[in-house]
């Protein structure tokens, strides 16, 4: 079985300064991992994605996760945060067995600062 | 492109009634999943379609669920008899496949509310 920990709930940061939202995974294989992030109303948009290649990951508008396996982490990262980066954003780790389908993590919810 | 389109972006109905949502899939992904998002709950898997294999319907909380794909491409999800704790965001996607990496592409959702 796989499960995903992002361990802070809510992270308010200042417009410009960095952006670290963290997430632990337990895996009993070599997993895929995901960041998805949600704005209000709106569905679920891929940030970027970690498929045992490169463990530095680049997204898009500027986010980028690194894998490491020896911490069994996947945090995601921005150098400036933007007043449109606020919204909520969940670690995914792909499931086992034909189906794929992914287990979420419960989210951060991030909060920008003028 | 266009993306995955469902439908419709909110309802509202009474308990006790059945409900339909549907999903459009991007043309020509073979896999189809749909998921919950509630309160309290976050997201979870509910049921999933891989071409015409048999679906994968272990997430689906009771019989008053079901779904259907037709023709591998639109999906319909059912609720019977609607309750209150029915009342979530109901998410699908869609992949081109099931490889690992293989990213799902979300819609909007269907805002689901029991009254």
């Amino acid at each position: 079985a796989q499960s995903v920990t992002q361990l802070d709930s809510h992270v308010s940061v200042s417009e410009g300064t960095p952006v670290l939202l963290r997430c632990n995974y337990s895996s009993s294989y070599s997993p895929s991992l995901f960041w998805y992030v949600q704005h209000p109303n709106k569905g679920l948009q891929l940030l970027l994605k970690y498929t045992s290649a490169a463990t530095l990951v680049k997204g898009i508008n500027g986010f980028e996760a690194e894998f490491k396996k020896s911490e069994t982490s996947f945090h995601l990262t921005k150098p400036s945060a933007h007043m449109s980066d606020a919204a909520e954003y969940f670690c995914v780790v792909t499931g086992s067995g034909g189906r794929r389908a992914l287990t979420f993590g419960s989210g951060t919810r991030l909060q920008v600062q003028p | 492109g266009a993306g995955v389109s469902q439908s419709p972006s909110n309802k509202v109905t009474e308990k006790g009634k059945d409900v339909e949502l549907r999903c459009d899939p991007i043309s020509g992904h073979t896999a189809l999943y749909w998921y919950r998002q509630s309160l309290g709950q976050g997201l979870e898997f509910l049921i999933y379609f891989q071409g015409n294999s048999a679906p994968d319907k272990s997430g689906l909380p009771s019989d008053r669920f079901s779904a259907e794909r037709t023709g591998g491409s639109v999906s319909t999800l059912t609720i019977q008899r609607t309750q209150q704790e029915d009342s979530a965001v109901y998410l699908c996607a869609s992949s081109p496949g099931t490889g690992g990496g293989q990213p799902q592409h979300f819609g909007d959702g269907t805002r689901l509310s029991i009254l």
